[in-house]
């Protein structure tokens, strides 16, 4: 099973982009990239996935990098709201179809006002 | 996103006693739930996977007999736990899935269990 690295907290400041970086080095080829967060004393919040191309939505945009070893989540304008624990996930094939999710310690991002 | 729902967001109960917790998917039809646990300052840990009318699959360490998982819908997923000691104190959180392996899973809000 791929693991994930991730540093276990960092700053931004309101307003600033937050770029949270996490390294995968042994990633297979069908494996997803994923990342969620979660706000303290709740579940988890799914933001973000993909397998090698560039993705964005309305929440961040992930950054992989071409040889699939690394990635970083950008949250380009940083609220207060966004203070969580930032979770970076590489998708794991539990038997036939099935995939689970398996946690590491992820980054907890402060953003600072 | 998808909505899944967990009931009820706390509970405590005496030692001895067993406590039922309700997972699930508003608007959607869940395949799969996975139940985890996690402990204050922790990562969450996967406690088992469920899939709709089979049995679950629990993760090495955990107690099938203790931590009783029943999928008997596509909407619903329960997650027992029985004779409670204080050590099973911790938060439970489902996660929900419609199926098919590139959709993301949907986290319920979880459940705060103290046990008295």
């Amino acid at each position: 099973d791929a693991k994930t690295t991730q540093p276990p907290s960092m700053d931004c400041a309101e307003g600033r982009a937050a770029n949270l970086p996490c390294n995968h080095s042994t990633i297979s080829g069908n494996e997803y990239v994923y990342w969620y967060r979660q706000i303290h004393s709740q579940g988890p919040q799914y933001i973000i996935h993909g397998l090698k191309n560039n993705e964005t939505n309305e929440m961040a945009s992930l950054i992989i990098t071409e040889d699939r070893k690394s990635s970083t989540l950008i949250l380009p304008h940083a609220t207060l709201r966004d203070t969580a624990v930032y979770y970076c996930i590489v998708r794991v094939r539990s038997g036939g179809s099935n995939y689970k999710l398996t946690f590491g310690k992820g980054t907890l991002l402060t953003v600072n006002p | 996103g998808a909505v899944v729902s967990q009931h009820p967001s706390w509970v405590i109960c005496k030692s001895g006693t067993s406590v039922k917790i309700e997972c699930r998917s508003l608007d959607f039809q869940a395949t799969t739930m996975f139940w985890y646990r996690q402990f204050p300052k922790q990562s969450l840990m996967l406690m088992a996977t469920s899939n709709e009318g089979s049995k679950a699959t629990y993760e090495q360490g955990v107690e099938k007999d203790k931590f009783l998982i029943n999928h008997a819908s596509l909407t619903l997923s329960t997650l027992t736990v029985t004779s409670a000691h204080p050590e099973d104190s911790s938060f439970y959180i489902c996660s929900a899935r419609d199926g098919g392996g590139n959709t993301e899973a949907f986290f319920g809000q979880g459940t705060r269990l103290t046990v008295v």
